[in-house]
C-alpha cells in the first residue's frame, strides 16, 4: 500500500518570503500522480498543483512550484512571495495511475503567513 | 463556477443515533468519493463510486456505515448507530472520471456526544 509522509506539522513565515513544504511517499508503482491540496480555515480543499510521475519537468503554477525527485520519492512544494491568503493546511497526496485511482493523503502541514 | 454541494454543514448527534449526509457532485462527474477527515489528519477514503457502482469501499466500516448513489448523480452516506469515534469532517469529492482531478465540497462536520 502507498503511504505519504509530511514531516513538518507546522510552519510559519513572514509575508513575501519563500517557503518549502516537504513530502515523501512510498510506492512500488512506476506510473502515478502527485498532488498538493490546500485547505484554508473553514473552507473547502482546493488543488494547488499536480505532477505526473512520467514527466521529468517540475510542475509550476504561478507562485507555486514543485521539486519532484522520483528516485528519492520526494515531492516538495515551494511557495514564492508568500501572501496572507496562503495561510492554510497543505496536504500532499498520491494517486496510482491504474486501478481504483484513489487519493492517499499525508498528515498535512499547517502553514501560517505572518504580516 | 460549479461546486460540489454538501449538506448539512454541521451535525450534532448523540451516540447510537442515526445520521445521514448528502452530496451533490459537479454536473457530469462520473466519479464520486466520500472521505473522512479526523481533526489534524489528512482525509481517508471511505467509498468511491463510478456512476452508481461502488469501486472501492475497503475502508468503509460496513457494520455501521452505508453509502448509495442510486441514479449515479447525488449520494448519501449514512451512519447507524453513531459512535463517539465517528466525530470528524466528512468530505465529498467528485471528478470527471477516474484519474481526473478531484473537486471537494465544504464538508459536513459531525460531532457525536
Amino acid at each position: 500500500a502507498q503511504t505519504v509522509t509530511q514531516s513538518q506539522p507546522e510552519m510559519s513565515v513572514q509575508e513575501a518570503e519563500t517557503v518549502t513544504l516537504s513530502c515523501t511517499y512510498d510506492t512500488s508503482e512506476n506510473n502515478y500522480y502527485l498532488f498538493w491540496y490546500k485547505q484554508p480555515p473553514s473552507r473547502q480543499m482546493i488543488l494547488v498543483i499536480r505532477q505526473e510521475a512520467y514527466k521529468q519537468q517540475n510542475a509550476t503554477e504561478n507562485r507555486f512550484s514543485v521539486n519532484f525527485q522520483k528516485a528519492a520519492k520526494s515531492f516538495s512544494l515551494k511557495i514564492s512571495d508568500s501572501q496572507l491568503g496562503d495561510t492554510a493546511m497543505y496536504f500532499c497526496a498520491f494517486m496510482n495511475a491504474r486501478g481504483a485511482q484513489k487519493l492517499v493523503f499525508g498528515q498535512g502541514t499547517r502553514l501560517t503567513i505572518n504580516p | 463556477e460549479a461546486e460540489v454541494a454538501q449538506s448539512p454543514r454541521y451535525k450534532i448527534t448523540e451516540k447510537s443515533q442515526a445520521v445521514a449526509f448528502w452530496c451533490d457532485p459537479i454536473s457530469g462527474h462520473a466519479t464520486l468519493y466520500w472521505y473522512r477527515q479526523i481533526l489534524g489528519q489528512g482525509p481517508e477514503l471511505l467509498v468511491q463510486f463510478q456512476d452508481e457502482s461502488v469501486v472501492d469501499d475497503s475502508q468503509l466500516p460496513k457494520d455501521r456505515f452505508s453509502a448509495e448513489r442510486l441514479k449515479g448523480v447525488d449520494s448519501t452516506l449514512k451512519i447507524q448507530p453513531a459512535e463517539l469515534g465517528d466525530s470528524a469532517m466528512y468530505l465529498c469529492a467528485s471528478s470527471l472520471d477516474r484519474g481526473y482531478i478531484q473537486y471537494f465540497g465544504a464538508g459536513t462536520r459531525l460531532s457525536v456526544l
